[in-house]
């Protein structure tokens, strides 16, 4: 069974940083391209970022470029989410999500992990 | 950025009824529309890609169609499990999601 489960959410005040977690398992990790997806309480969700299956390949929302960094390590079948100068509108549940076909550049996704909650408050 | 716009919002409906949810791009996006479905407290879940191919394990009563810009999600005979909010994803460029459309129980 494909599992996503991801974790490393919590409260942040605005400016601070987060690192997001996906542990993978039920396929091979490096066959499969994937996304981190967040949705606001009561709000549709949101592309945040991709990543290609081998890592090479990478691409940001416009609202997050040059602060979040997403990477990949297939040794550990991890996805992680690096998130700095965080801001209130950031605040959302954090969703990694695999390419349905794999590849990168088909941007359809599943399945979804569970969430991890990420807040940017003072 | 292209802009996702479904409609209606919210629909009430009753087992059985055939339901429709439409989706507009606010460009073209030729077939690269898909649609979800979340349950409260849930992930989304892939239903259609390409505008009309129906995922593995999706039932025959969830139908998808359109090209360019606007695009349909029809449900027929719409069954208890099957109440829940629907997004539409445009996955041309950058991708984005529709506002939702919550299908309730009437």
């Amino acid at each position: 069974e494909v599992q996503l489960v991801e974790s490393g959410g919590g409260l942040v005040q605005p400016g601070g940083s987060l690192r997001l977690s996906c542990v993978a398992s039920g396929f091979t990790f490096s066959d499969y391209a994937m996304s981190w997806v967040r949705q606001a309480p009561g709000k549709g969700p949101e592309w945040v970022s991709a990543i290609s299956g081998t890592g090479a390949y990478t691409s940001y929302v416009d609202s997050v470029k040059g602060r979040f960094t997403i990477s990949r390590d297939s040794s550990k079948n991890t996805l992680f989410l690096q998130m700095r100068s965080l801001r209130a509108e950031d605040t959302a549940l954090y969703y990694c999500a695999r390419h349905y076909s794999g590849s990168y550049y088909d941007l359809w996704f599943d399945p979804w992990g569970h969430g991890t909650l990420v807040i940017v408050s003072s | 950025d292209i802009q996702m716009t479904q409609s209606p919002s919210s629909l009430s409906a009753s087992v059985g009824d055939r339901v429709a949810i439409t989706c507009r791009a606010s460009q073209s996006i030729s077939r690269s529309l898909n649609w979800y479905q979340q349950k409260p407290g849930k992930a989304p879940k892939l239903l259609i890609y390409a505008a009309s191919s129906l995922l593995s394990g999706v039932p025959s009563r969830f139908s998808g169609s359109g090209s360019g810009t606007d695009f349909t999600l029809t449900i027929n005979s719409l069954q208890p499990d099957d109440f829940a909010t629907y997004y539409c994803q445009q996955s041309s460029a950058g991708p984005t999601f529709g506002g939702g459309t919550k299908v309730e129980i009437k």
